[in-house]
């Protein structure tokens, strides 16, 4: 149990629709970020938010977009998906790693889009 | 040029082998380095954090060359339970985390 939840785990949708995928990490874990990992491709950083605030993006365009909450759950909304948007979204929030204090990354299980 | 790049594998290695992986990264003022294992279909896991005076966690160890930007992640008398996607990840001073394209791993029997 890593303590960051996602949902849904699978879904799919059709060229044009929008999506809004979910996660909700420990108390206390202020900053949160959302990748997109293509087939056979590492995850790639789309944008991060701390204390509610976006505070780092990559190289997505305006229509992907997030929001996070008091309660440490934060969303990740794609508008008109295209059929490139498939993929597996991973949520990750940053925690202290014991042995070094560096932040590292947890991950949620992820949310598996497919777009038709 | 990418700006975390490993080997591209895969690796396919009989039980008991030692292998070796690299990564180079290209921003000089990258600051922390992991690497993580991902199974296949599920999400990535931390292996291990990379320092410059290197780390060992039993059969994995890491090691960190700032000068010319390389890491690496040898793995002795592999195991069954070893083969997964190894993915190098780099932090850098603006706080954006990149993740290397991952190199495959199958050990064999």
């Amino acid at each position: 149990e890593t303590g960051v939840t996602q949902s849904p785990t699978h879904l799919i949708k059709t060229r044009g629709q929008q999506v809004t995928l979910r996660c909700s990490s420990q108390s206390g874990h202020n900053t949160v970020s959302w990748y997109q990992q293509a087939l056979g491709q590492g995850p790639q950083f789309i944008f991060q938010y701390y204390r509610e605030e976006e505070n780092g993006r990559g190289n997505f365009p305006p229509r992907f977009s997030g929001l996070q909450f008091p309660n440490y759950s934060s969303e990740l909304n794609v508008n008109a998906l295209e059929l490139d948007d498939s993929a597996l979204y991973l949520c990750a929030s940053r925690t202290p790693h014991a042995g070094s204090g560096a932040n590292v990354l947890t991950f949620g299980a992820g949310s598996r889009l497919t777009v038709l | 040029r990418k700006e975390v790049e490993q080997d591209p594998g895969p690796f396919n290695v009989p039980e008991g082998a030692t292998v070796a992986f690299n990564c180079t990264y290209s921003n000089s003022a990258s600051q922390s380095f992991f690497w993580y294992r991902q199974d296949c279909r599920k999400e990535p896991k931390l292996l291990m954090s990379v320092y410059s005076s290197g780390n060992e966690d039993g059969r994995f160890t890491a090691q960190l060359n700032r000068a010319s930007q390389y890491i690496s992640l040898l793995i002795r008398d592999s195991k069954l339970s070893d083969s997964a996607t190894y993915l190098c990840v780099v932090i850098t001073s603006y706080d954006k985390v990149i993740f290397g394209p991952g190199t495959s791993l199958s050990v064999i029997p």
